[in-house]
């Protein structure tokens, strides 16, 4: 069974602009989670999707936005990108219920460096 | 406010020695606990999970965990460690009905031959 995969890998930005990163599960899983990953912070909960419904924000501005389609991949989007945004973006999928739906599979992430 | 301490931020050890992650979280009601271990460049990989059952809890490349209710407390333990094992480690807490995982700062644990 293939794993979660994120697009892209890497990607360079200014500040500013916008970003849409990409995020597919595991196959049957239907809740997606996206944390941030810097040094100084540590991994930050961003958001939990489940069939298309988010369950779940994290503590970040409305610049950070996310969204999860039919097929369960997920989107998220981050706009004016400030210099403080560069991170690892991470995405993990799970069932989403049941009594393993709390164990969350990490795809590689994305590593946005905003310039 | 919910949260998780892992109390070493680095971990140098030599190789075939025993090492012990401490991790402890803030609240004693229910809840599930991950270990996680990410190298470089890389996603966050699970070592092992508490859900329910057994307090010990054993996971892949020889770690386990012991799930302390009474204090809260998670730790990893591995009887002799690799090379290999250098790495980050996590430790996460999900709280019943929760839909959000809270991660520890890290530890970073160095093998030196």
């Amino acid at each position: 069974k293939a794993g979660v995969t994120q697009t892209p890998r890497y990607l360079i930005k200014t500040r500013g602009q916008q970003v849409t990163l990409s995020c597919s599960p595991i196959s049957g899983h239907r809740s997606v989670s996206w944390y941030q990953q810097t040094p100084g912070q540590g991994l930050q909960f961003l958001f939990e999707y489940f069939s298309e419904t988010q369950r779940n924000k994290g503590n970040f501005p409305g610049r950070f936005s996310g969204r999860q389609f039919s097929n369960s991949r997920s989107e998220m989007n981050v706009s004016t990108l400030e210099l403080g945004d560069s991170a690892l973006y991470l995405c993990a999928s799970s069932l989403g219920q049941g009594a393993s739906y709390n164990e969350q599979f990490f795809g590689p992430g994305t590593r946005l460096t905003v310039l | 406010a919910q949260s998780v301490t892992q109390l070493d931020s680095q971990v140098p050890v030599f190789e075939e020695a025993p090492v012990e992650l401490r991790c402890n979280y803030s609240s004693s009601v229910s809840v599930y606990l991950f270990w996680y271990v990410q190298y470089p460049n890389q996603g966050l990989q699970l070592l092992l999970k508490y859900l329910s059952g057994s307090t010990l809890v054993k996971g892949i490349n020889g770690f386990e965990a012991e799930f302390n209710k009474s204090q809260t407390s998670f730790h990893l333990r591995k009887p002799s460690v690799h090379i290999s094992d250098t790495a980050e480690y996590f430790c996460a807490v999900r709280y019943t009905g929760g839909f959000k995982t809270i991660f520890g700062a890290g530890t970073r644990l160095f093998v030196k031959a």
